[in-house]
């Protein structure tokens, strides 16, 4: 089973400052890696999807890169809304499973 | 508007069963499939079961495996969860979501249910 592997685990930044969340995958997952936000009480919302696709209606300062096990969230310049929780998400074709990473939380430094 | 709601969580004794729904809305339900997941108190995101569009194939994960079924009314454009023989360890938010088989995400999500398993 592959495992998806998170870090930091606590990222503290300011806002207008830049954001690099990593998640690394324990073998390869080609480009389907997608990326969720959390803000508290709420329900995750897609971000990114096949690594570097943004999806429909989600702001320009997020972006993602990578491919095979390593990936890259970065939020170019944070704005308040951006601290939450972001996970990483992959599907495997064998065993038929669909894993998270176990987040980073972004916070207000 | 593209809109998932779920219901049927509450209060259940260990060993005790309870089945959620899930109502979509503003998509072709039976060209999707459709997704659990949940999570514990405090905790990350964990996957629970997956089901393709038709219903024909299902998925779960080792930690529901044997106890937990999905299933689909396409007519009702409804996606169930009957979790039996529930434990203390199941207590979360469920949510559920819709599946792009094409990018293996989950693309549109439900705002949840609580499931509290304790005596």
């Amino acid at each position: 089973e592959i495992v998806l592997t998170q870090s930091p685990a606590t990222l503290s930044l300011s806002p207008g400052e830049r954001a690099t969340l990593s998640c690394r995958a324990s073998q390869s997952v080609s480009s389907y890696l997608a990326w969720y936000q959390q803000t508290p009480g709420q329900a995750p919302r897609l971000l990114i999807y096949d690594a570097s696709n943004r999806a429909t209606g989600i702001p320009a300062r997020f972006s993602g890169s990578g491919s095979g096990t390593d990936f890259t969230l970065t939020i170019s310049s944070l704005e308040p809304e951006d601290f939450a929780v972001y996970y990483c998400q992959q599907r495997s074709n064998w065993p038929p499973v669909i894993t998270f990473g176990q987040g980073t939380r972004l916070e207000i430094k | 508007e593209v809109q998932l709601v779920e219901s049927g969580g509450g209060l259940v004794q260990p060993g005790g069963s309870l089945r959620l729904s899930c109502a979509a809305s503003g998509f072709t339900f039976s060209s999707y499939a459709m997704s659990w997941v949940r999570q514990a108190p405090g905790k990350g995101l964990e996957w629970v079961s997956v089901i393709s569009g038709s219903g024909g194939n299902t998925y779960y994960a080792d930690s529901v495996k044997g106890r937990f079924t999905i299933s689909r009314d396409n007519s009702k454009n409804t996606l169930y969860l009957q979790m039996n023989s529930l434990r203390a360890e199941d207590t979360a938010v469920y949510y559920c979501a819709k599946w792009d088989s094409g990018y293996y995400c989950m693309d549109v999500w439900g705002k949840g249910t609580t499931v509290t398993v304790s005596s």
